[in-house]
């Protein structure tokens, strides 16, 4: 039991590029989320699903897409990248009941040049 | 809209000493509320939790407190020891799906 997974650990962009940051959990969870964690702003929502083939956007969506295909999987695609997405981001998963426990995944440190 | 707001933002405690820090909510329909451990460069752990129905919960040297009527909850560390040395993160839910976070306290401890 892995719990939640994460690739990159680490990626350089240059303005523009696209990429995508991968996460995946084993624990047969509902919900899933992404969050960017940014010095002394905490943890901020970006996009979260309660189940596969469905998305909806948290407190900080733009710039981001995201899918889900399946239960394991919630990839975040940065469709062009831009220096104020320079930030550390941390997938999370939990059962679909919000008095849960949220389980984070190792997270992806992101610079943008 | 729903807001933790989480004081203080730096807590600097002699080794031994207690250490409190307090989250303030805004969604009066919150209902359970995770405090988060964060080394440096590791992902945020959950550490203790508290469920709408009780007032308080303690795991060893950790306590948490709920007023739910005052709408804030704090965490408690007894007997602090240079490995509590880290960012703790408080956060609401409302029994959606969504938590909201604090922006985090900074807690060292003095050897």
């Amino acid at each position: 039991n892995a719990g939640v997974t994460q690739t990159p650990k680490f990626q350089v962009l240059k303005t523009g590029q696209s990429m995508t940051l991968q996460c995946a959990q084993d624990m047969n969870h509902e919900y899933m989320s992404w969050y960017r964690q940014d010095p002394g702003m905490g943890l901020r929502l970006i996009h979260y699903s309660v189940g596969a083939g469905i998305t909806d956007q948290g407190e900080v969506p733009n710039g981001y897409n995201v899918s889900r295909s399946t239960t394991e999987d919630f990839p975040l695609r940065l469709l062009s990248a831009a220096p104020s997405q320079t930030s550390v981001y941390f997938c999370a998963s939990r059962p679909q009941l919000a008095k849960e426990t949220q389980y984070f995944g190792p997270g992806t440190r992101l610079l943008v040049l | 809209g729903e807001n933790v707001e989480q004081h203080p933002s730096t807590l600097s405690v002699q080794e031994g000493d207690s250490a409190v820090i307090k989250c303030t909510y805004s969604d009066s329909a919150s209902n359970y509320f995770p405090w988060y451990k964060q080394e440096l460069g590791k992902r945020p752990q959950l550490i203790i939790d508290i469920r709408s129905n009780v007032g308080e919960k303690k795991d060893q040297r950790i306590a948490v407190t709920l007023n739910k009527t005052a709408k804030h909850f704090s965490l408690h560390i007894t007997e602090t020891q240079p490995e509590d040395s880290a960012v703790y993160f408080c956060a609401a839910s409302a029994g959606t799906y969504k938590y909201i976070f604090g922006t985090g306290t900074r807690l060292k401890v003095l050897a």
